[in-house]
C-alpha cells in the first residue's frame, strides 16, 4: 500500500507566473483534500475534492483552482503567483468524504520570487 | 468561531518527562479531534484522535483528555524522549467534513 506522493518537492517560481502542482492519493482513497502551510503556522484548508467533484472550498481566491482524475489523483493550479503564496502545499487522501483517517504527503515547497 | 487557539507555542521537556499541549476551541459542532505531528520537511501524520462523547483517550505513550464543557482538549505525551521532538497539531473538524481547522503548532524540543 503506497502513501500520498507529491511531485514536485520543490519549485521556485516568478511572481505572476502560474503553478500546477500534482498528488497522487493513497490506494482505496477517492478524496483529496489540499492545504497551505506558511512557515511556522498550521495548514490551512484550500479545498476538497471527493469522486470529482469540489466538495469544500477555504478562504482563498479564485486563482486557486483544482482538479481530481477518475484515478483520484489531484492537481492544485496557482494563477498570477503572489509573493505571499510562498509555502508548503500539502495534499491529503482520506477513504471518504469525511475527514476521518486523513494521509498527508510530505508536501511541495513554493517560493516565489 | 471556526478558531482552534493552541498553546504553548514552544515547550523544552527533559527526556522522560511528560509533555503537555492545550487546546481550546469555541464551535460545539465540531465532532472529531485529532493530533498531528509534523517533523521538518514532512507532512502532517495522525497521532491520535477523540471524539466528544469521550472524555480520555490513551494510545501507547500519547493521550488525550478532552474536557466538552471547557470546549478545551490536550495531549499528553508520557515519558517523553528525543525522538517525539517535532511540532503538534491539534485540530477540529464538523460532522459534514470539507476541512481540518488547525491549531498554530507547539514545537516540542525534548533534551537527553
Amino acid at each position: 500500500e503506497t502513501g500520498v506522493t507529491q511531485s514536485p518537492t520543490h519549485l521556485i517560481k516568478t511572481r505572476g507566473q502560474q503553478v500546477t502542482l500534482r498528488c497522487s492519493s493513497q490506494s482505496g482513497h477517492n478524496t483529496v483534500s489540499w492545504y497551505q502551510q506558511a512557515l511556522g503556522q498550521g495548514p490551512q484548508f484550500i479545498f476538497q475534492y471527493y469522486r470529482e467533484e469540489e466538495n469544500g472550498r477555504g478562504n482563498f481566491p479564485p486563482r486557486f483552482s483544482g482538479l481530481q482524475f477518475p484515478n483520484y489523483s489531484s492537481e492544485l493550479n496557482v494563477n498570477a503567483l503572489e509573493l505571499d503564496d510562498s509555502a508548503l502545499y500539502l495534499c491529503a487522501s482520506s477513504p471518504g468524504s469525511a475527514n476521518y483517517g486523513y494521509t498527508f504527503g510530505s508536501g511541495t515547497r513554493l517560493t516565489v520570487v | 468561531q471556526q478558531q482552534v487557539k493552541q498553546s504553548p507555542q514552544s515547550l523544552i521537556v527533559q527526556k522522560g518527562g511528560i509533555s503537555i499541549i492545550n487546546c481550546a476551541y469555541e464551535n460545539t459542532a465540531f465532532d472529531y479531534f485529532p493530533w498531528y505531528q509534523q517533523f521538518p520537511g514532512k507532512g502532517p501524520a495522525l497521532l491520535i484522535a477523540i471524539r466528544p462523547d469521550v472524555s480520555e483517550k490513551k494510545e501507547g505513550r500519547f493521550t488525550i483528555s478532552f474536557n466538552k464543557s471547557a470546549k478545551q482538549f490536550s495531549l499528553h505525551i508520557m515519558d517523553s524522549q528525543p525522538g517525539d521532538s517535532a511540532t503538534y497539531f491539534c485540530a477540529a473538524s464538523l460532522p459534514q467534513g470539507g476541512k481540518l481547522i488547525f491549531g498554530q503548532g507547539t514545537e516540542l524540543s525534548v533534551k537527553p
